[in-house]
């Protein structure tokens, strides 16, 4: 199946520092991507749709401004979580839709990102 | 979004046949009936989809009655490794805007 990379694996950083992190489509076009976070033994929740060459999409109570998303590229997508506080520690996770069959379209999932904000 | 409703949690030993059921009352006639498996600490991994009646792969089968108002993911002799969370979701064909995850169902596999 198709191949999404995510990275880091895991990030600590110190309250009001800035992290990005990547996603990667290895082995196909991505135009659609999406970014969740998830906190421990809850499920995922979704934050924003990346579309490449276009702003992103993002549900309601995520902040913009905030979680910067940046699709650049049909492989690459970008999270930035902007001046981070200890509230924003989560598991993050990335994915991209491909087809790869002819019916029907499936995602797929990174690795995920967990951050700890100390 | 069509909703979905699964169990929080079910338990089982190695060997047996685990079948997890899901509930999606009002799913649309474009939706696509997809499973993920969740391990601690890393993303969902595709395990089947479908439509109606019944798929099978080298992994799973999933069962979707006529009125596709509920679908049952079916292990074949669980083992320890299929500990993990379950997820029942939607998608549509050609193109779906976004995947929406219900609670998901635990399994416990146990020796």
């Amino acid at each position: 199946g198709a191949v999404v990379s995510q990275h880091p694996s895991r990030v600590i950083c110190k309250s009001g520092t800035s992290v990005k992190i990547e996603c990667r489509s290895l082995d196909f076009q991505a135009t659609t991507m999406f970014w969740y976070r998830q906190f421990p033994k809850q499920s995922l929740m979704l934050m924003a749709t990346s579309n490449e060459g276009s702003k992103a999409t993002y549900e309601q109570g995520v902040e913009k401004d905030k979680f910067l998303i940046n699709h650049a590229s049909l492989t690459l997508s970008t999270l930035t979580v902007a001046s981070a506080h200890p509230e924003d520690s989560s598991f993050y996770i990335c994915s991209a839709r491909a087809r790869t069959d002819t019916t029907n379209e499936k995602l797929f999932f990174g690795s995920g990102t967990q951050l700890s904000v100390l | 979004l069509a909703k979905t409703t699964q169990p929080i949690s079910m338990d089982s030993y190695e060997g047996q046949e685990v079948n997890i059921t899901c509930s999606h009352n009002n799913i649309a006639t474009n939706d696509y009936i997809t499973w993920y498996q969740q391990f601690p600490s890393q993303g969902p991994r595709f395990i089947i989809q479908g439509y109606k009646t019944k798929v099978t792969n080298e992994v799973a089968s999933l069962f979707i009655p006529a009125d596709r108002k509920s679908s049952t993911l079916s292990l074949p002799r669980v083992s320890l490794s299929d500990t993990a969370v379950y997820y029942c979701l939607f998608s549509l064909t050609g193109g779906y805007n976004k995947l929406i995850f219900g609670a998901g169902t635990r399994l416990a596999v146990h020796p």
